[in-house]
């Protein structure tokens, strides 16, 4: 099992629509949680760290369930320059910082 | 502000030369990282480096090496590249628990 999975996606939604993201992780040990976006194989960019409260940043809301081992990330009102591949990443103890594969969201006019 | 330095941007290599891929941060992390992404995938681990001093393996380490060679210092060197490490190579350093910076990758080619 993969120490990081994520929704296989793509995504292909319409502006304006609602699109919930989800990410699992093996390690109960983990620590921090973060939702990253990556353009066109730039390089990754901080989209929001993930709380175990919740949070949320705009249009984007993250939510963290550490007994299901579970992350997700909404984006509401989907806007055009959203298309990009969404990663989910935990930190382990020590420091070791694992990415999940990537969900592919494509925002149509 | 320069953050995360990455050289070369990009590389062309023989099967069987070997090369090392520089790192560095100028923004005081004690973590550094290397990852590899393939087409069509995410990122995925090489090595790490906790501490100035540390290293450990992470997802796909054979092929590879690592040196911390100070706390803004982190490379990778390939020794007998092969076609299989083709790929786009990103660094990333970090303050423990806080997100990662990254590096614009290197764009390495392997014939």
């Amino acid at each position: 099992r993969k120490e990081v999975e994520q929704d296989p996606g793509p995504f292909n939604v319409p502006e304006g629509a609602t699109v919930a993201f989800n990410c699992t992780y093996s390690n109960s040990a983990s620590q921090s949680f973060f939702w990253y976006r990556q353009d066109c194989r730039k390089e990754p960019k901080l989209l929001m760290s993930v709380y175990s409260s919740g949070n949320e940043d705009g249009r984007f809301t993250a939510q963290l369930n550490r007994a299901s081992q579970y992350i997700s990330l909404l984006i509401r009102d989907s806007k055009l320059s959203d298309s990009a591949t969404y990663l989910c990443v935990v930190r382990t103890s020590y420091d070791k910082v694992i990415f999940g594969p990537g969900t592919s969201l494509s925002v149509i006019p | 502000n320069a953050g995360v330095t990455q050289t070369p941007k990009f590389q062309v290599l023989k099967t069987g030369q070997s090369m090392t891929l520089q790192c560095a941060q100028d923004m005081n992390h004690n973590s550094m990282y290397w990852y590899r992404q393939d087409p069509g995938m995410g990122l995925r681990l090489i090595y790490y480096s906790a501490s100035e001093g540390t290293t450990d393996k992470g997802e796909v380490p054979n092929g590879y090496n690592v040196s911390r060679l100070n706390k803004r210092e982190f490379s990778l060197r390939l020794e007998s590249a092969a076609p299989s490490q083709t790929s786009v190579y990103f660094c990333a350093s970090s303050r423990s628990n806080q997100p990662q910076h990254f590096g614009d990758g290197t764009r390495l080619s392997i014939l």
